[in-house]
């Protein structure tokens, strides 16, 4: 069964400093790997996927996140974070040739980013 | 760009009622997924359609079933419900349901049994 942590339940940022949230994942086999962002009182919204090749992925609104096998994280990262960032963010997981659909969900990360 | 469409946004249940939650996919989307996201947790997979067929099965209780229609909207019918039930309720679309596929949320149905 696959699984998907993200160690962080919080996240403090200053606006303009860079924004890192992790994620590793447990999968049998390769990954397909995901970041959703959710804002209050509004569904789960794509900012990026990583499904093969470059191992630097990049998203909306300026987010990258990094596949790395070895370690099996799959990293959200934003240069120069602004407020209007601060939200939650999900990292999911679903296997390659899985027989399923479903994505498997982290507990998630709250972002604050501080003006 | 036009969304995923849930209806209705918030519904107010007693217990051992019945609950209907609708879900309009992204036009040309074939797959329709159903998530549920109790306070304060993650989302979890409930069950998926693919032209109008189930293609996988989460964590659905029994009490719960779903289809999807020929033109591809799909409702969540929940019978008996119970307090525990309480959560935001996702519906997701996909173009063809494929492991790469992005799967776009809806702005999910917040239901509340008391």
């Amino acid at each position: 069964a696959q699984s998907v942590a993200q160690p962080e339940d919080q996240v403090n940022v200053a606006e303009g400093n860079p924004l890192t949230v992790k994620c590793t994942y447990s999968v049998s086999g390769n990954p397909y790997l995901f970041w959703y962002v959710q804002y209050p009182n509004r569904g789960l919204q794509f900012l990026l996927k990583y499904i093969t090749g470059d191992n630097l992925v990049k998203g909306s609104y300026g987010f990258e996140a990094e596949f790395n096998k070895s370690q099996t994280s799959f990293h959200l990262k934003k240069p120069s974070a602004l407020v209007s960032d601060s939200a939650l963010y999900f990292c999911a997981v679903r296997p390659q040739g899985a027989a399923g659909n479903k994505l498997t969900f982290g507990g998630g990360t709250r972002v604050l980013v501080k003006p | 760009a036009a969304g995923v469409i849930q209806s209705p946004r918030h519904l107010i249940k007693e217990k051992r009622e019945t609950a209907t939650l609708k879900c309009y996919p992204i036009p040309r989307h074939d797959t329709v997924y159903w998530y549920q996201q109790g306070p304060g947790q993650d989302p979890q997979f409930l069950i998926s359609f693919y032209e109008k067929m189930q293609s996988d099965k989460g964590s659905i209780p029994d009490r719960f079933s779903a289809q999807q229609f020929s033109d591809y909207h799909s409702e969540l019918n929940m019978s008996s419900l119970e307090l525990g039930d309480s959560a935001l309720y996702f519906c997701a679309s996909s173009l063809s349901g494929g492991p790469r596929d992005t799967q776009y949320f809806g702005p999910g149905t917040r239901l509340t049994v008391l």
